[in-house]
């Protein structure tokens, strides 16, 4: 069983509709949880983490976190075009107290 | 947040040559320094653990010999890819910051190698 897990997709949805993506984990004992946006040929960059249970909003982003079902989300609403990139789940904590990346999600946003 | 300069975005370099990549902690002192490697369509893998003024600390079944680090300073490590072969062609990231729950991976531009 892979540490962090994700649909590789892509996943395709509309401009405008909302974009859902998923992550579960293995180590019960991680602590925190990132989300990173990955265009093609970049480096990684930050959309948002959170640490407990429940909803965080950050503008057109949420991210869900179900510690019991070791399951993390992101919802992106009105989605863009520019939004299309690779999504990476990372989880932090646990055994092996350092940062571990899922493989990823492409989304791809329709015009 | 941190800002993480890399250099050489890209490099091509021939069979059996080393090749060193820079990572550069522009307005923060970094005490750890983080180097990853990604190849097409995977995640992001740590390859090793940079530590201020002592050894790096690798991962399992990364060849401490062949990637070198040194972190010399507060806001430089070098990974020097040594005897390059082309399996050795990836994408080479390096961060600073995620030491703890409570702080945030900042990543530097990456670094394509092409070994020929």
């Amino acid at each position: 069983q892979k540490e962090v897990e994700q649909n590789s997709g892509p996943l395709s949805v509309p401009e405008g509709a909302i974009a859902s993506l998923n992550c579960t984990y293995s180590d019960r004992g991680s602590q925190s949880f990132f989300w990173y946006r990955q265009y093609s040929g970049k480096s990684p960059e930050l959309i948002m983490f959170i640490y407990s249970n429940g909803d965080k909003e950050d503008g057109r982003f949420t991210a869900q976190l179900n510690k019991a079902s070791q399951y993390v989300s992101l919802l992106i609403r009105d989605s863009q075009p520019s939004d299309s990139a690779t999504y990476l789940c990372a989880v932090y904590g646990g055994a092996t107290n350092k940062l571990i990346f899922g493989t990823g999600t492409l989304l791809a946003v329709q015009p | 947040g941190a800002v993480v300069s890399q250099h050489p975005s890209r490099v091509i370099c021939k069979s059996g040559t080393s090749v060193k990549i820079e990572c550069r902690s522009l307005d923060f002192q970094a005490t750890t320094m983080f180097w990853y490697r990604q190849f097409p369509k995977q995640s992001l893998m740590l390859m090793a653990t940079s530590n201020e003024g002592s050894k790096a600390t690798y991962e399992q079944g990364v060849e401490k010999d062949k990637f070198l680090i040194n972190h010399a300073s507060l806001t430089l490590s070098t990974l020097t890819v040594t005897s390059a072969h082309p399996e050795d062609s990836s994408f080479y990231i390096c961060s600073v910051g995620g030491i703890n729950m409570n702080t945030e991976a900042f990543f530097g531009q990456g670094t394509r190698l092409t070994v020929v």
